[in-house]
């Protein structure tokens, strides 16, 4: 298994304001994604954070909105730009291990006003 | 396209009371993975069983059991004699069996929420 901590776990920001949510794995991964799970809802993935090269988007969302960095094989951040009330959710990282199998981070609470 | 559903989105059971969470699945794939996720209050998503497509052989841990049945697509999961520390809401999910370096997602079902009550 996989030890996986997310900073800041919670936060409220303003409107238009952006906010870095940083990601670690204890041990080195191949892949690590980026997932919101809105209200009541279920987890959509956002991107794979591929290390040494660009992120790779799902449908719907942008590196605009959504830049990712990968330097290393254990860490990752997500960045949440020009932020609306509707960007108000929970954001979790995940590291992929043998078997497909991914481990998940605490979650990253925000809130935007 | 890959599909998870689980049909039921809430169950409130009594403790001590044994439930089934139900999760189908669709795919083209002919080998791939299928997992039950737990999300408790606090919010942190915990791994709990990976099954991959090959191994029908049904697994109990605990009180835990999953039953796997190929023919009907379907991955269920039955909590025995249940207790109030198994409220949350358990998500079912799939995903190809690709190699370690392969980019392969996960899609999750929409989750069940479970209540055990004292």
């Amino acid at each position: 298994s996989a030890v996986i901590s997310q900073k800041p776990s919670r936060d409220i920001c303003q409107r238009g304001t952006s906010l870095t949510i940083q990601c670690q794995v204890d041990s080195q991964v191949t892949m690590m994604f980026w997932y919101r799970q809105q209200p009541g809802q279920s987890l959509t993935l956002i991107a794979t954070a591929n290390q040494g090269s660009e992120a790779t988007y799902e449908s719907g969302f942008v590196i605009d909105k959504f830049p990712i960095s990968r330097p290393n094989l254990t860490f990752s951040t997500l960045t949440v730009s020009n932020m609306s009330p509707e960007d108000s959710s929970i954001y979790l990282c995940s590291g992929r291990l043998a078997g497909n199998t991914q481990y998940f981070g605490p979650g990253t609470r925000l809130t935007v006003l | 396209a890959q599909k998870v559903t689980q049909a039921q989105t809430e169950i409130s059971v009594v403790e001590k009371e044994d439930v089934t969470l139900d999760c189908v699945y669709e795919t083209r794939d002919t080998t791939y993975y299928l997992f039950w996720y737990k999300q408790p209050p606090s919010g942190e998503l915990v791994f709990l069983i990976r099954r991959n497509s090959f191994d029908e052989q049904n697994e109990i841990s605990g009180r835990y059991s999953w039953n796997f049945q190929k023919s009907t697509s379907s991955f269920n999961f039955t909590i025995t004699a249940s207790q109030v520390v198994d409220s949350a809401v358990y998500f079912c999910a799939l995903s190809e069996a690709r190699w370690v370096g392969a980019n392969s997602k996960l899609t999750f079902g929409k989750g069940i929420t479970l209540s055990v009550r004292p």
